[in-house]
């Protein structure tokens, strides 16, 4: 079982939608999580970290349920600007591990 | 530029030859990663160092691949007898491990192709 699991999308979604993806990981143990965003053929540059009471940067809300092991994403009021790939990022101990991404795609 | 710098941006080689790349981490980070990364795929862990220290090695990392950070500062990655499967963007990433919530910072990667 791979240690963050995602949906692959891609996730087409108008200019001015709200959208929401979410990563699920397997590691009780786990210490810290993040969502790095990664352009086509970039490297991957950090988002956002995710705090247990959920965080919020301007149009982008994290969310983490410890219990469930899950971490979600909101984007509100997509931009054309926002399509790229969304990593989910678990921190273990001395050890990042990632998703292979959601793709989203923000059509005119 | 302060950030994290790799190069070659680039690596076109054939199939059994040996290639290097480096990586100049950000000044004040004390931990530096290598990860590789496939189409489609997220980022795989190789190894890492804390400061000169190689902490960790991947079970992906072969025999083949070898990593150093003599001084604590820039690192290189060698690939002896390169095959095809090893074809990847190399990224490198460096992080102040402290106190407060490590974070990543990447490099612009290594893209390597293996004729």
């Amino acid at each position: 079982r791979k240690e963050v699991e995602q949906d692959p999308g891609p996730f087409n979604v108008p200019e001015g939608a709200t959208v929401a993806f979410n990563c699920t990981y397997s590691n009780s143990a786990s210490q810290s999580f993040f969502w790095y965003r990664q352009d086509c053929r970039k490297e991957p540059k950090l988002l956002m970290s995710v705090y247990s009471s959920g965080n919020e940067d301007g149009r982008f809300t994290a969310q983490l349920n410890r219990a469930s092991q899950y971490i979600s994403l909101l984007i509100r009021d997509s931009k054309l600007s926002d399509s790229a790939t969304y990593l989910c990022v678990v921190r273990g101990f001395n050890k990042f591990y990632f998703g292979s991404g959601t793709k989203l795609n923000v059509k005119p | 530029d302060t950030g994290v710098s790799q190069n070659p941006r680039h690596k076109i080689t054939k199939r059994g030859q040996n290639v290097t790349f480096r990586c100049d981490p950000i000044s004040e980070h004390n931990r530096l990663y290598w990860y590789r990364q496939t189409l489609g795929q997220g980022p795989e862990f190789l190894t890492y160092f804390q400061n000169e220290a190689q902490l960790e090695k991947s079970r992906l990392l072969s025999d083949r691949f070898s990593a150093e950070r003599p001084k604590g500062s820039f690192s290189t990655l060698e690939i002896q007898r390169t095959e095809q499967g090893d074809s990847a963007m190399y990224l490198c990433a460096s992080s102040f491990q402290g106190p407060t919530n490590e974070k990543l910072f990447f490099g612009s990667g290594t893209q390597l192709s293996v004729l």
